[in-house]
């Protein structure tokens, strides 16, 4: 069964910097693309960065970049978001989720709470 | 960026009744490979989103038959033969062919 958990989240104040983690289990992960996507509280769905199976080729949503650094350790079957500079518009729900091969987006974790607020 | 909407945004429906949800995209969707990058996911309350359709109309593992998908290019349907109560949620749409990934606004389906 695939099985994505992520954990890291909590309350930053604005400036602050948070990494957030996410186990992965249940399938091979090292060939596969990973993504982070986030849900503000009430909002709809935003795609944040993907990052390749060997880790070498990484993309950001516009709003990230240069913020927010996407990472693996496949090793570990471990994907990471490091998040740098928080704002207050960063808060929300972010979910690690699977980037199957032609289904894309397609098992996603249960998400974690990040809220930045002095 | 390709802008995804969906209509309605909004769907009471009866159980036992059909659904359907439309969603454009602001190009089309037909990657270089050939293939199109249109998939839907179901976030029912307090869940996390879940794939059920990939590649337009392609169902997931575990998906009912009732879900299924339709379209091509810029327009695309996602529709629900017979709804029922484990269908209430919101509906994305969202395409797969181009960074950034983008959603549609989603569709509250409510009985």
């Amino acid at each position: 069964e695939v099985q994505l958990v992520e954990s890291g989240g909590g309350l930053v104040q604005p400036g602050g910097s948070l990494r957030l983690s996410c186990s992965a289990s249940g399938f091979t992960f090292s060939p596969l693309w990973m993504h982070w996507v986030r849900q503000a509280p009430g909002e709809g769905l935003v795609w944040m960065s993907r990052i390749t199976g060997d880790g070498t080729v990484t993309t950001y949503a516009d709003s990230v970049r240069g913020r927010f650094t996407i990472s693996r350790d496949n090793a570990k079957s471990t994907l990471y978001l490091q998040m740098n500079s928080l704002r207050v518009e960063d808060t929300a729900v972010y979910y690690c989720v699977r980037g199957g091969i032609d289904t894309e987006l397609d098992y996603w974790g249960r998400g974690t709470l990040v809220t930045v607020s002095s | 960026d390709i802008v995804m909407t969906q209509t309605p945004l909004s769907s009471p429906v009866t159980l036992g009744q059909p659904a359907s949800i439309s969603c454009r995209s602001s190009e089309s969707l037909v990657h270089s490979n050939g293939k199109t990058y249109l998939n839907w996911l179901q976030q029912r309350p307090g869940q996390p989103p879940r794939l059920l359709i990939y590649k337009i109309s392609n169902r997931f593992s575990g998906v009912p038959d009732r879900f299924s998908g339709s379209g091509a290019g810029t327009d695309f349907t996602l529709k629900i033969s017979r709804v029922e109560a484990e269908d209430v949620g919101v509906y994305y749409c969202t395409q797969g062919k181009q960074f950034p990934y983008t959603f549609g606004q989603g569709t509250k389906l409510e009985i």
